[in-house]
């Protein structure tokens, strides 16, 4: 079946745009995981939906970002007012069930604000 | 808090076993993970630990110790498509916790 799939794969924005980031996870996965990565540095942790609810929001790094899963399916990472210091590889993961199931990345959105 | 510590950069020949080192402090644990990233792409899944011990996989390998927070990911007969950055990362309560991740190259 189909993988983790992000749209845009690539965005350039201004500074103080704002951006939209979607995630599609595989279909059937009910845990969905937002990720940010730095050049030369590993993903670092954003957010968790179990289904429609954010379970985990402690990595969202100041209120200018915010997430919704509005079905339980497809995802949007949203950023208002981009910084330069925002840029990066927006990371999507998907998990089926349970706890110890694995996380499936998708290709990633990368940003660039200028 | 919550560390995770594992050399920024090996080198490595074709055909020859190399050992990746992670060692790790985090709140809650709930398994290890180790991820293989080749540049410009997704995280992909190598292995997964959530008792002491070896998981054997092919030509990868990966051990863990909750005592010592340690974990290895071992590579055998490696090939240049082995060359990537490899990704250690401790589950915590609901969400995965990245080292920086080894760059490995692996030459002829």
């Amino acid at each position: 079946g189909a993988g983790v799939s992000q749209t845009p794969s690539n965005k350039v924005t201004e500074k103080g745009k704002y951006v939209e980031l979607r995630c599609d996870p595989i279909s059937g996965h009910t845990a969905l995981y937002w990720y940010r990565q730095s050049l030369g540095q590993g993903p670092e942790f954003l957010i968790y939906f179990q289904g429609t609810g954010a379970a985990d929001d402690s990595g969202l790094p100041n209120d200018r970002f915010f997430a919704v899963r509005p079905e339980g399916s497809v995802s949007t990472l949203k950023i208002q007012r981009t910084e330069r210091g925002d840029s990066a590889v927006y990371l999507c993961a998907s998990r089926l069930a349970g706890l110890t199931d694995t996380q499936y990345f998708g290709p990633g959105t990368r940003l660039t604000v200028l | 808090g919550q560390n995770i510590d594992q050399p920024t950069e090996m080198t490595a020949t074709e055909g020859a076993i190399v050992q990746i080192n992670c060692t790790y402090q985090t709140s809650g644990f709930n398994g290890l993970f180790w991820y293989q990233q080749h540049a410009g792409e997704a995280p992909t899944f190598l292995s997964y630990n959530v008792l002491d011990g070896l998981e054997e996989k092919g030509r990868f390998s990966s051990f863990l110790s909750r005592s010592k927070g340690y974990s290895y990911l071992l590579l055998k007969e490696l090939q240049m498509k082995d060359s990537a950055s490899y990704l250690c990362a401790p589950r915590g309560y609901n969400k995965l916790i990245f080292g920086a991740g080894t760059r490995l190259a692996v030459h002829p």
